[in-house]
């Protein structure tokens, strides 16, 4: 079946320090892939989403490349502050049918001033 | 405008005892979704409604756990006999449609005495 792994944490920086959370993924057929955010006390949010192959998506500084030859969707961004402190996880949906998220198990990022 | 909501937002119960989460989707939205995130387990899929139907049922965990949505909208969550290992966070998500980005509540949080 489909799964994600992504990178375990945590995962400590200090401000200004360019991040990278590895995403990768096994799927059967063309998913889409996305990255979650769930912010300390807060609900999970959408940070940014890919649909196809060497689509890239990007919100608040933060983007992802589909790499569909890798498998692929790490998440990066070149500055972190203080307010990125979250967990992230990174999530496909399938072809067909339910369009069920699949996560993987999160990274929870701190970021230091 | 009015995003997910979920009631109540924490409850306690008895080992053995039944309760009901409820989830009231976007309006206008004809999917709806309940995720349980916990520790040991992380973000997993229970059960995907389209309109009023349910045609995919493959995460709830066990027959003590089902689910129904009346009117297109409102869903409710029903575990009966509650276990210890049932404790978790359920959320909910709705979206437009298949294929359309999922926009989550700020989930229920449960604990089993």
């Amino acid at each position: 079946g489909n799964s994600v792994t992504q990178m375990e944490g945590p995962v400590t920086l200090s401000e200004e320090a360019f991040l990278t959370i590895n995403c990768t993924y096994t799927a059967t057929g063309y998913p889409s892939l996305f990255w979650y955010v769930q912010y300390p006390g807060e609900g999970l949010q959408l940070l940014l989403k890919a649909t196809k192959a060497d689509d890239k998506g990007s919100n608040k500084g933060f983007e992802a490349t589909y790499r569909k030859e890798t498998t692929s969707f790490h998440l990066e961004k070149g500055s972190v502050q203080v307010s990125d402190s979250a967990v992230y996880f990174c999530a496909l949906s399938g072809q067909g049918g339910s369009e069920k998220l699949v996560f993987g198990k999160g990274t929870k990022l701190t970021v230091n001033p | 405008g009015a995003g997910v909501s979920q009631s109540p937002s924490n409850k306690v119960t008895e080992k053995g005892k039944d309760v009901e989460l409820r989830c009231d989707p976007i309006s206008g939205h004809t999917a709806l979704y309940w995720y349980r995130q916990s520790l040991g387990q992380g973000l997993e899929f229970l059960i995907y409604f389209q309109g009023n139907s349910a045609p995919d049922k493959s995460g709830l965990p066990s027959d003590r756990f089902s689910a129904e949505r009346t009117g297109g909208s409102v869903s409710t969550l029903t575990i009966q006999r509650t276990q210890q290992e049932d404790s978790a966070v359920y959320l909910c998500a709705s979206s437009l449609g298949v294929q359309k980005t999922q926009y989550f509540g700020p989930g229920t949080r449960l604990l089993v005495l």
